[in-house]
């Protein structure tokens, strides 16, 4: 299993600023993936980050609004860039552990954006 | 493209009762399906693995089950407590058209509510 921490758990921002989430997990993994989960809603895969090179983005989702970087096997970061309301969501980290089949993934408490 | 029902969207249910989660899919052609556990406001808990090859998983009170070829899955919850209220939810690796083995489609979930 893997442990996941998320900085910061929460943040109240103004709008047209950005905030960065930061992702640790407890052991080395290949793939880290970045979800969104608006209000009511179930989660929104924004893309995956993969160590060494650039991150792949899911369709609505674009690089100039959500930078994100990949250092190394165990960090993570995720950029909100230019907020607005309807930003406001929770943003969840995660991690894949396993091999084939039998991959499992592990995802982080949560960051709580709200964007006013 | 692979998608996930999860029916009821809501359920309440008097402490002590056993019941059942479901869970379908569009595309049988699935790498593995996860149950989760999320409590409002935070992050997602794994609560069992199921891979394609297999019928079924149990942890604890949990069980659960797959049934790949009709696209359904079911978690059974035994002598349930009030600290299982929570919203659970099913998600599917791979599956729809350029389905891939690290892409999670997640249902919209279903909100438990145990009374004492």
């Amino acid at each position: 299993s893997a442990v996941i921490s998320q900085k910061p758990s929460r943040d109240i921002c103004q709008r047209g600023t950005s905030l960065t989430i930061q992702c640790q997990v407890d052991s080395q993994v290949t793939m880290m993936f970045w979800y969104r989960q608006q209000p009511g809603q179930s989660l929104t895969l924004i893309a995956t980050a993969n160590q060494g090179s650039e991150a792949t983005y899911e369709s609505g989702f674009v690089i100039d609004k959500f930078p994100i970087s990949r250092p190394n096997l165990t960090f993570s970061t995720l950029t909100v860039s230019n907020m607005s309301p309807e930003d406001s969501s929770i943003y969840l980290c995660s991690a894949r552990l396993g091999a084939g089949g039998s991959y499992e993934q592990y995802f982080g408490p949560g960051t709580r954006l709200t964007v006013t | 493209k692979q998608e996930v029902t999860q029916i009821p969207a809501a359920l309440s249910v008097p402490e002590g009762e056993n019941l059942v989660l479901n869970c379908s899919f569009t595309d049988s052609a699935i790498y593995n399906l996860q149950w989760f556990r999320q409590d409002p406001g935070k992050g997602l808990t794994s609560l069992l693995l199921i891979q394609s090859s297999q019928r079924e998983q149990t942890s604890g009170r949990l069980n659960a089950s797959l049934d790949k070829s009709s696209g359904r899955s079911t978690l059974y919850i035994a002598a349930s407590q009030p600290g299982d209220s929570a919203t659970y939810l099913c998600a599917v690796r791979g599956g729809g058209s350029g389905g891939s083995n690290y892409k999670l489609t997640f249902g919209k979930g279903t909100l438990l509510t145990v009374n004492p």
